[in-house]
């Protein structure tokens, strides 16, 4: 069974900083690869996947991630982050059935 | 353009009483599945279903029923609720194995 691991609980950024979420999978083939975005209250909003292809995936909000299959890594950047930003992002891997699996979850926290 | 409709948003329940969590998509798709997020546990897979007719259980099926008789609907049953099924719980759907799911606004529920 596949299972993800997101090692940082919380970060803190400022304003305008770049970000990067660390995301990393175990699962013996190539998965499906997805970063989703909760603000408070809120439900999950889909930032960008991987299935195959460029390993450099854009995705929405001006996020981007890039997997690398020899570190099991699917890490998640942004290059300026916005106050809008401040959110938790989940990391989640699908193998070949339907199921996801999702890691705990990255709370990011953006200072002015 | 509903998406995932799940009602209702909010919920109190007493220790022993049973409810229905509804969910409901108009997207056609094959594949739905209830998670519970918990601070700290990101979400788990309860069950799941891949058609009408056909569920299996997820990560922690205990305490909770499902059943799908239609593509449309997939209903969440709390036989006996407990606090340990205190949650936010979300619905998700899925058309297909490479594609992300699409999640509801989810449904907040506290059991006293």
């Amino acid at each position: 069974a596949q299972s993800v691991t997101q090692p940082d609980i919380h970060i803190t950024v400022s304003e305008g900083a770049s970000l990067e979420l660390r995301c990393n999978y175990s699962y013996g083939a190539t998965p499906y690869l997805f970063w989703y975005v909760q603000s408070p209250g809120q439900g999950l909003q889909l930032l960008l996947k991987y299935f195959s292809g460029d390993t450099l995936v854009q995705g929405i909000k001006g996020f981007e991630a890039e997997f690398k299959r020899s570190q099991s890594s699917f890490n998640l950047r942004k290059p300026s982050v916005h106050w809008s930003d401040a959110a938790e992002y989940f990391c989640a891997v699908g193998a070949g059935d339907y199921k996801l699996s999702f890691g705990a979850g990255t709370t990011v926290t953006v200072r002015a | 353009n509903a998406g995932v409709t799940q009602t209702p948003k909010f919920q109190v329940l007493k220790t022993g009483q049973s409810m229905t969590l509804q969910c409901a998509q108009d997207m056609n798709h094959e594949y739905m599945s209830w998670y519970r997020q918990d601070p700290g546990m990101g979400l788990r897979l309860i069950h799941y279903s891949v058609g009408a007719g056909i569920t299996d259980q997820g990560e922690v099926p205990n305490g909770y029923n499902v059943s799908r008789s239609t593509t449309e609907d997939f209903p969440l049953r709390l036989l006996s609720a407990a606090p340990s099924q205190t949650s936010v719980y979300f619905c998700a759907s899925r058309g297909s194995r490479n594609q992300p799911q699409h999640f509801g606004d989810g449904t907040r529920l506290s059991i006293l």
